[in-house]
């Protein structure tokens, strides 16, 4: 079974700039998580979908924005990037339903440079 | 609001040693689970162990086990026999029921280094 992949793995844009990473869960999940990891303020949570809603959401300022699709596939966009942005951002899938107790699999990650 | 607090960064240790990584948290939710992820220098964090709030009976897993007290709000994890291979950041998180969905809040990390 593939695990949860993660597209781009790197990407380097400048401040000003727009981004929009991809994940796709794996098969049969229908909850996509996205986490952003810095050296300064560690994992935290971005937010979360499942059925194409955004059912749960971190404290993240309005350009940190995401979607997913009827596949359960999840993109994260980030507008008007400011260096601070840069970051490794995971996604991780888990089992449909609202238990909070669903082990949460991990992408590899997509590490975002901002210059 | 919740809260995870592992208090060390990084812990150094020679081959074969044991070495216990601990995590304290603070929640207001009666049920809520908790989490170990391992994050290797690949960048995947992986599962390690899920403890629910209503089960604290230890848990051993070959060389891991985990010591989980209420009573001090902490869930210990400890390697025995520790090998170059368990050189990683271990992430301890928890996640509360009273969440519409998932949310994890994870620790801050400790950075495991095994030297041979």
């Amino acid at each position: 079974k593939a695990g949860v992949t993660q597209t781009p793995r790197y990407l380097i844009k400048t401040r000003g700039q727009q981004v929009t990473l991809s994940c796709s869960p794996i098969s049969g999940h229908r909850s996509v998580s996205w986490y952003q990891q810095t050296p300064g303020q560690g994992l935290q949570f971005l937010f979360e979908y499942f059925s194409e809603t955004q059912r749960n959401k971190g404290n993240f300022p309005g350009r940190f924005s995401g979607r997913q699709f009827s596949n359960s596939r999840s993109e994260m966009n980030v507008s008007t990037l400011e260096l601070g942005d840069s970051a490794l951002y995971l996604c991780a899938s888990s089992l449909a339903g609202r238990s909070s107790y669903n082990e949460q699999f991990f992408g590899p990650g997509t590490r975002l440079t901002v210059l | 609001a919740q809260k995870v607090t592992q208090a060390q960064t990084e812990i150094s240790v020679v081959e074969k040693e044991d070495v216990t990584l601990d995590c304290v948290y603070e929640t207001r939710d009666t049920t809520y689970y908790l989490f170990w992820y391992k994050q290797p220098p690949s960048g995947e964090l992986v599962f390690l162990i899920r403890r629910n709030s209503f089960d604290e009976q230890n848990e051993i897993s070959g060389r891991y086990s985990w010591n989980f007290q209420k009573s001090t709000s902490s869930f210990n994890f400890t390697i025995t026999a520790s090998q170059v291979v368990d050189s990683a950041v271990y992430f301890c998180a928890l996640s509360e029921v009273g969440n519409a969905g998932n949310m994890l809040t994870f620790g801050g990390g400790t950075r495991l280094m095994v030297k041979p």
